[in-house]
Order: structure tokens, then C-alpha cells, then sequence
């Protein structure tokens, strides 16, 4: 079964600082892996997605992720955080072979400091 | 072209009540999942539908939790005899058809509160 793991429920990092934040995926199969970002009281906006193209995605808000299988991670980063970065971010993962179910992590808070 | 819009954005309920909760997915998109969000969690998978049918509802708690598609009009989620461990944001999200690598839109979700 396919599952997802967020390493850190809360990472606070400095305004022009970067941003690392972890996420560790389990898969009998290729998988498809997504990060979604939820603002307070809000729906979930999809930032990027691996579909096994490239290894180096990238996606909005200046955020990218690497999928790299030799760690069953899709880590997310951004060079330099900005004030509106501060939100919950989930990473998920959808199993090929027909198959759209997304399952999610635990999600990780950020919170920026000034 | 307008997102997946989800009514009401907030339902209080007392317990024993019913609830539904309504999903109009994008335009072109025939399929449509929805996801439960309990407080300080993630999101869990609870039904993902086509129209007029149910595709996997493996999350779906075993009694007073249906969903439906119809043909015509949008989808809805209902939760009979409600209880306070309902209380939750419930996401209704939809995609085109087609393979796992296609984005799932997500709604801004509808907060019930049991009391």
C-alpha cells in the first residue's frame, strides 16, 4: 500500500531563509507524488507533481521538489521564504496503473519569522 | 472557468441530525473524490465517484456516511444521525478522466460542527 510520511509536523525558518521541508514515500509501484499547500480555513492548492518526467520539478510560488527513488523521498524546497509562505503544506502520493486516490501525509506547518 | 465550489462553507448541526454537504466539480471534470479533514490532521480518502457511479469508497466510514453522483446536478455527501466526532472539514476535489498523474482540484471544503 502505498503511504506518505512528513518528517517535522512544524518547521518555523527565518524570512530570506531557506526552505527544506521533508517528505518520504512508500510504493510497490512507480508512484505519482504531489505537494499541496492549505492556507488557514482554505482548500488545498497543488504546488507541483512528479509524473516521472523529470526528476526536478518545479512548481508555483518559487517552490520545487527532486524525486529521487534512491531515498523514496520528494522533498520540497524553496531558496528564500517569503511572509506568505507561512501555511500547511501536504505532500501525497497516487499509485499508477489506473488508480487516483490520493493519499496524504500528516502535513508540515511553517511558520516564517520576521 | 470557475473551480470546484463546494455548499455550504460552514453547517452547524446537533447531534441526530443530518447533514449534506453539496460538490459542483470543475467544468469537464467527470470525476470527483471526497476527502476528510479531522482537526490537527491530515486528509483522509473517503469516496471517489463518477457519474452515477461509485468507484472506490473504501474510506468511507461502514454506517450513516453515502455519497452519490448523480447524472444531473452536483454530488453529495450525507451524513445521517450525525455525532460530534463528525465534526470536521470535509474537501470535495475533482479531475478529468483518465491516469494517477492527473491534478486533482480540491474545493475550499465545508466545515460541520456537531453540537
Amino acid at each position: 500500500a502505498q503511504s506518505v510520511t512528513q518528517l517535522g509536523s512544524h518547521v518555523s525558518v527565518s524570512e530570506g531563509a531557506l526552505v527544506l521541508l521533508r517528505c518520504n514515500y512508500s510504493s510497490s509501484v512507480p508512484p505519482y507524488l504531489f505537494w499541496y499547500v492549505q492556507y488557514p480555513n482554505q482548500g488545498l492548492q497543488l504546488l507541483l507533481k512528479y509524473t516521472s518526467a523529470a526528476t526536478l520539478v518545479k512548481g508555483i510560488n518559487g517552490f520545487e521538489a527532486e524525486f529521487k527513488k534512491s531515498e523514496t523521498s520528494f522533498h520540497l524546497t524553496k531558496p528564500s521564504a517569503h511572509m506568505s509562505d507561512a501555511a500547511e503544506y501536504f505532500c501525497a502520493v497516487s499509485k499508477g496503473q489506473g488508480a487516483q486516490k490520493l493519499v496524504f501525509g500528516q502535513g508540515t506547518r511553517l511558520t516564517i519569522n520576521p | 472557468n470557475a473551480g470546484v465550489m463546494q455548499n455550504p462553507r460552514h453547517l452547524v448541526r446537533r447531534r441526530g441530525q443530518e447533514a449534506r454537504l453539496r460538490c459542483s466539480p470543475m467544468k469537464g471534470h467527470s470525476h470527483v473524490y471526497w476527502y476528510r479533514q479531522l482537526p490537527e490532521e491530515g486528509l483522509k480518502f473517503m469516496v471517489y465517484l463518477q457519474k452515477e457511479n461509485i468507484i472506490d469508497e473504501s474510506g468511507m466510514p461502514k454506517e450513516r456516511f453515502s455519497a452519490e453522483f448523480p447524472k444531473e446536478g452536483p454530488s453529495i455527501l450525507r451524513i445521517q444521525q450525525v455525532v460530534r466526532g463528525d465534526s470536521a472539514a470535509y474537501f470535495c476535489a475533482s479531475s478529468l478522466p483518465g491516469g494517477p498523474g492527473n491534478t486533482i482540484y480540491f474545493g475550499e471544503g465545508s466545515w460541520l460542527t456537531v453540537v
